[in-house]
């Protein structure tokens, strides 16, 4: 199994519904984030959160939201999707001060908003 | 305004030929580290860089840290096919406890057989 695993690997789905992309990982890792990434713009930080409690906004947070269930679990939720908001997403975890580790990426999801 | 510059941003070689891509920065990094994406997949870690003017090498791969912490470079000897993909770098200015990474957009390198 992967360290970090998400799912579904792709969706379509129609402007409008709303969607959830899941992220669980098997490293132990508290932090966990979640990219986007566009041709032409690379990965954008959606939003990040440290431990179970602890959620915060990226750089490009609005349109979307997060749920942090437990240590393994970090969920991305479009409450409306758009079709601006096609593109590749990831998820992500490193260790506490992971200056020297660096982030393990999960494989990715596309998303196509219709 | 983008944090992490890379160049070039598209690079098209032959096999056996050595390449050089870079990252550039106005801000000072605590660390910097590089990624290599390979299509339908997440990017995947090859080094982290700390220490100012630090070289490492992996295989054929350099990777250099500038003095001032505000650059680096990757270095490819004799490119092989399987170098093929999309090269990240990507900091930490906060450095400790506060430790988020910032990505630069990437140079696509493909190495032709």
């Amino acid at each position: 199994d992967a360290d970090v695993t998400q799912t579904p690997r792709n969706r379509i789905t129609k402007t409008g519904k709303r969607i959830m992309l899941e992220c669980s990982q098997t490293k132990g890792h508290d932090r966990m984030y979640w990219y986007r990434q566009d041709p032409g713009l690379g990965l954008r930080l959606i939003y990040y959160s440290f431990d179970v409690k602890d959620i915060n906004k990226g750089e490009i947070s609005d349109g979307y939201s997060v749920s942090r269930q437990a240590q393994a679990k970090f969920s991305l939720s479009l409450e409306s999707a758009i079709p601006n908001q096609t593109a590749l997403y990831f998820c992500a975890t490193s260790v506490g001060t992971g200056g020297n580790y660096g982030y393990t990426f999960g494989s990715g999801t596309r998303l196509t908003v219709v | 305004t983008q944090l992490l510059k890379q160049s070039p941003q598209f690079l098209s070689i032959q096999e056996g030929e050595n390449l050089t891509v870079y990252c550039n920065s106005s801000s000072v990094f605590s660390s910097l580290q590089w990624y290599r994406q390979e299509p339908g997949e997440g990017p995947v870690l090859l080094v982290t860089v700390v220490t100012g003017g630090e070289v490492k090498k992996l295989k054929r791969l350099t990777f250099q840290f500038g003095d001032a912490r505000k650059d680096s470079s990757l270095h490819i000897t004799a490119a092989q096919t399987g170098d093929t993909g999309l090269y990240l770098c990507a900091g930490d200015r906060s450095g400790g406890s506060n430790y988020k990474l910032t990505f630069g957009k990437g140079t696509l390198l493909t190495v032709n057989p």
